[in-house]
């Protein structure tokens, strides 16, 4: 069946570092990626997409890159600020199944000044 | 567009008791979704809907009915509460285009305890 495994956290830096977070999937059929983040006390929003092989999706200086070879699609920051601490889920859908989301557990990300 | 709206924001049950979570949305979106959110757990997928009067399972569906009368709304019912089921509980909503599912949009979230 379809599955996420993301690297377990916590995740611990300092304002600036590199931050990288790993996750790969299983999945049949044809996924779409997403990073979603979730902020204390929030709910879930999209961080970022991608929908097929080779798509970068990016947004407020994260990316990620769909690898169908490696089957991943880790999330990168060149320097983490104090504001993305947050929990980070990565997610799929199955297109030609039809599914929901699948979720990996989450890592949570700590920066401080 | 309020997005997808969740009521109530938190809520405290006896074991044995039933209640039914809301969650609406403005979107017009056809597909809908129910999780639930536990420590180390990430996010499960209860029921979901591709459409008004379909329904189906997710992973964790055992304790839970939902319906879907309308394109709007999809109540989640506990129909006799356990402690198990004490968590946080998101309802989302997305739409399908060309070839692939687009984001879920997610709700602020129900916090559920069960005494």
């Amino acid at each position: 069946g379809n599955s996420v495994t993301q690297m377990e956290g916590p995740v611990t830096l300092s304002e600036e570092a590199f931050l990288t977070i790993n996750c790969t999937y299983t999945a049949t059929g044809y996924p779409s990626l997403f990073w979603y983040v979730q902020y204390p006390g929030e709910g879930l929003q999209l961080l970022l997409k991608a929908t097929k092989a080779d798509d970068k999706g990016s947004n407020k200086g994260f990316e990620a890159t769909y690898r169908k070879e490696t089957t991943s699609f880790h999330l990168e920051k060149g320097s983490v600020q104090v504001s993305d601490s947050a929990v980070y889920f990565c997610a799929l859908t199955d297109n030609q199944a039809g599914t929901a989301l699948i979720f990996g557990k989450g890592t949570t990300l700590s920066v401080s000044s | 567009n309020a997005g997808v709206t969740q009521t109530p924001k938190f809520q405290v049950l006896k074991t044995g008791q039933s209640m039914t979570l809301q969650c609406a949305q403005d979107m017009n979106h056809e597909y809908m979704s129910w999780y639930r959110q536990d420590p180390g757990m990430g996010l499960r997928l209860i029921h979901y809907s591709v459409g008004a009067g379909i329904t189906d399972q997710g992973e964790v569906p055992n304790g839970y009915n939902v319906s879907r009368s309308t394109t709007e709304d999809f109540p989640l019912r506990l129909l006799s509460a356990a402690p198990s089921q004490t968590s946080v509980y998101f309802c989302a909503s997305s739409y399908f285009s060309g070839s692939s599912y687009n984001e879920q949009f997610f709700g602020p979230g129900t916090r559920l305890t069960v005494l």
